[in-house]
């Protein structure tokens, strides 16, 4: 099955540090998500993107859909206290391959 | 609109006990899934239904059943729980169908059902 990498697995910064974590496949995507989980709560969609090279912002938060698709990064800038949680990739692929693959996470937690 | 609605918040089973885990959507949506979410092994597919009266096997379905009601609903259930399926449970829906084109497989989460099996 399709495999996504994602990293880093954990981030420890300070409040107003800027944070970039990504995602890579080991196969070709035509949309990758972004979601957000905070403690005892569903994952919450950030960003969804759906072509390739697209860059979309969503207040301080910016994902882009790599080129090659098999990859895209999350930036979050000036992090603040409320950044804090899990922050999953997801992608799907074409044809039969359409079934949603989830990254592992990337726990981050801001240190005010 | 309410988006994603599980019940209940939180179980207590012992094991052999059975239990049905309820979803429903508000947004019309074609396909609803179940996953379950452990420590270190993020979110795995359990069932997925694209439309009414159709299911289909995930990752990890051994131990549960599913049933798509309606469109708006679909529940898991646990025929006889195990140790193993302590867990957390996310009911998920999106707009998309594996038979029309164009439509990204976005999918919105519930809030969860915690379970711990005894």
């Amino acid at each position: 099955g399709q495999q996504l990498n994602q990293s880093p697995q954990s981030m420890f910064i300070q409040e107003g540090e800027d944070v970039s974590m990504n995602c890579t496949s080991s196969s070709i995507f035509n949309t990758w998500l972004w979601y957000k989980q905070e403690p005892g709560e569903g994952p919450v969609l950030l960003i969804a993107l759906y072509k390739a090279g697209e860059l979309t912002s969503n207040g301080r938060l910016t994902a882009q859909f790599g080129i090659t698709r098999k990859d895209s990064f999350l930036n979050i800038s000036a992090s603040i206290p409320s950044d804090v949680g899990i922050y999953f990739c997801a992608g799907q692929g074409g044809g039969s391959n359409y079934k949603l693959t989830f990254g592992k996470g990337t726990l981050l937690t801001v240190n005010p | 609109n309410a988006g994603v609605t599980q019940t209940p918040k939180f179980q207590v089973l012992k094991t052999g006990q059975s239990m049905t885990l309820q979803c429903a959507q508000d947004m019309n949506h074609n396909s609803m899934y179940w996953y379950r979410q452990d420590p270190g092994m993020g979110l795995r597919l359990i069932y997925y239904s694209a439309s009414e009266g159709t299911t289909d096997k995930g990752e990890v379905p051994n131990g549960y059943n599913v049933s798509r009601l309606n469109k708006r609903e679909f529940s898991l259930r646990l025929e006889s729980a195990a140790p193993s399926q302590t867990s957390v449970y996310f009911c998920a829906s999106s707009e998309f169908s594996p038979w029309a084109s164009g439509i990204g497989d976005t999918q919105y989460f519930g809030p969860g059902t915690r379970l711990t099996v005894l």
